[in-house]
């Protein structure tokens, strides 16, 4: 079982439309998550951080966080062309007692919303 | 959050030559990671750069291959050894610890391409 998997791709959605990306975890000991976008020849750029249960809103984009079922997902609404990317779910385990584990990335999601 | 660089940001090498690559960040950083992309392929962390002491590895990175300095809270360089056509990816730096906490930023990449 891969650590983070994410929901297979690619995905296409018409503009304006929600984009629902799932990504699920291995490790229960998983404190933090965060969700990246890609764009092609580019580097990643953060999105969102999620730490609790529950729902974090940002503009369009709602990352939702299930820990009892290992579950982190991101919702874009109103889904434009420019977010035509591929989308990264990274898990971070706090290693031993420090507060900086290392990110461990799912193998993305890419996203094409056409016009 | 923290304005990153690298250096170069892609080169062409041969096989068997080395190629170090430098990451320089505007504030200081408790963190800094390195990471490879393999075309096509999500990120894989090959070492935490720690300062003042010996890079931490991941599974499947030696030092011999990869050595790591961090001689500053604001810099690292990775370094290629004896390259190989394998070693063809992008090599991206990361930064964590600044006023984000735990968030990870990432630089620009370097793309290198080795024949």
């Amino acid at each position: 079982q891969k650590e983070v998997e994410q929901n297979s791709g690619p995905l296409s959605v018409p503009e304006g439309a929600i984009a629902s990306l799932n990504c699920t975890y291995s490790d229960r000991g998983s404190q933090s998550f965060f969700w990246y976008r890609q764009y092609s020849g580019k580097s990643p750029e953060l999105i969102m951080s999620i730490y609790s249960n529950g729902d974090k809103e940002d503009g369009r984009f709602t990352a939702q966080l299930n820990k009892a079922s290992q579950y982190v997902s991101l919702l874009i609404r109103d889904s434009q062309p420019s977010d035509s990317a591929t989308y990264l779910c990274a898990v971070n385990k706090r290693a031993g007692g420090t507060s900086y584990g290392k990110l461990t990335f799912g193998q993305g999601t890419i996203l094409t919303v056409h016009p | 959050s923290a304005v990153i660089s690298q250096k170069p940001s892609r080169d062409i090498c041969q096989r068997g030559t080395s190629l170090t690559i430098q990451c320089q960040v505007d504030s200081q950083v408790t963190m800094m990671f390195w990471y490879r992309q393999q075309p096509g392929q999500s990120l894989t962390l090959i070492a935490t750069a720690n300062q003042g002491s010996e890079a931490t590895y991941e599974s499947g990175f030696v030092i011999d291959k990869f050595p790591i300095s961090r001689p500053n809270l604001t810099f690292s360089t990775l370094t290629v050894s004896n390259m190989s056509p394998e070693d063809s990816s992008i090599y991206l730096c990361s930064v964590a610890g600044g006023l984000g906490k735990e968030t990870q930023y990432f630089g620009p990449g370097t793309r290198l391409l080795v024949l």
